[in-house]
């Protein structure tokens, strides 16, 4: 089976412009979830998707939105970029829900300048 | 204040020693995971642990959960510079509740 696959998974940005990220699972799971990881918080937990559906939602700001598709493939986005949003943002996904174990993608390194 | 607390935070050890990280929170965990991290790309699942006092073993890392199923701890026996890496456990508090992750242990191993 394939992995986890993240597009792109490098960017650059300015600040004030919106970026959107996407995140394809492995075949077969139906919960997406989003994390943000920095040097200084670590892995932070952004949102979690299953079957079209938000389920979970971390305490980031609203400039921070998602989705997901019919396939499970997710999108997130982040509007009005701040340098603050620099960080490796990480999707994973697993079959039903994370709690028996979630498989990430690669992650996509945004940089806001 | 972190839900799920981790020490130590950095490790640097030779070749062959033995180390333990330990994971643990006030709050009781349905289930807590483990996973290893290298620069630059996401973790990766190392256990699942669901039962108090669960002990699981892979190969010459041994995880253990809390009778209590508070805290969990990672045994790593005669450690090899590929286990160099960021050690991070994640704990649901409930079925289909989210994860939350500790601050993550970077060991070195050393040649």
């Amino acid at each position: 089976k394939a992995g986890v696959t993240q597009t792109p998974r490098y960017l650059i940005k300015t600040r004030g412009q919106q970026v959107t990220l996407s995140c394809s699972p492995i075949s077969g799971h139906r919960s997406v979830s989003w994390y943000q990881q920095t040097p200084g918080q670590g892995l932070q937990f952004l949102f979690e998707y299953f079957s079209e559906t938000q389920r979970n939602k971390g305490n980031f700001p609203g400039r921070f939105s998602g989705r997901q598709f019919s396939n499970s493939r997710s999108e997130m986005n982040v509007s009005t970029l701040e340098l603050g949003d620099s960080a490796l943002y990480l999707c994973a996904s697993s079959l039903a829900d994370g709690t028996s174990g979630q498989y990430f993608g690669p992650g996509t390194r945004l940089t806001v300048t | 204040t972190q839900l799920l607390e981790q020490s130590p935070q950095f490790l640097s050890i030779q070749e062959g020693e033995n180390l333990t990280v330990y994971c643990n929170s006030s709050s009781v965990f349905s289930s807590l995971q483990w996973y290893r991290q290298e620069p630059g790309e996401g973790p990766v699942l190392l256990v699942t642990v669901v039962t108090g006092g669960e002990v699981k073993k892979l190969k010459r890392l041994t995880f253990q959960f809390g009778d209590a199923r508070k805290d969990s701890s990672l045994h790593i026996t005669a450690a090899q510079p590929g286990d160099t890496g960021l050690y991070l456990c994640a704990g649901a508090l409930a079925s289909g509740s989210r994860l939350t992750f500790g601050e993550g242990t970077q060991l070195t191993v050393n040649p």
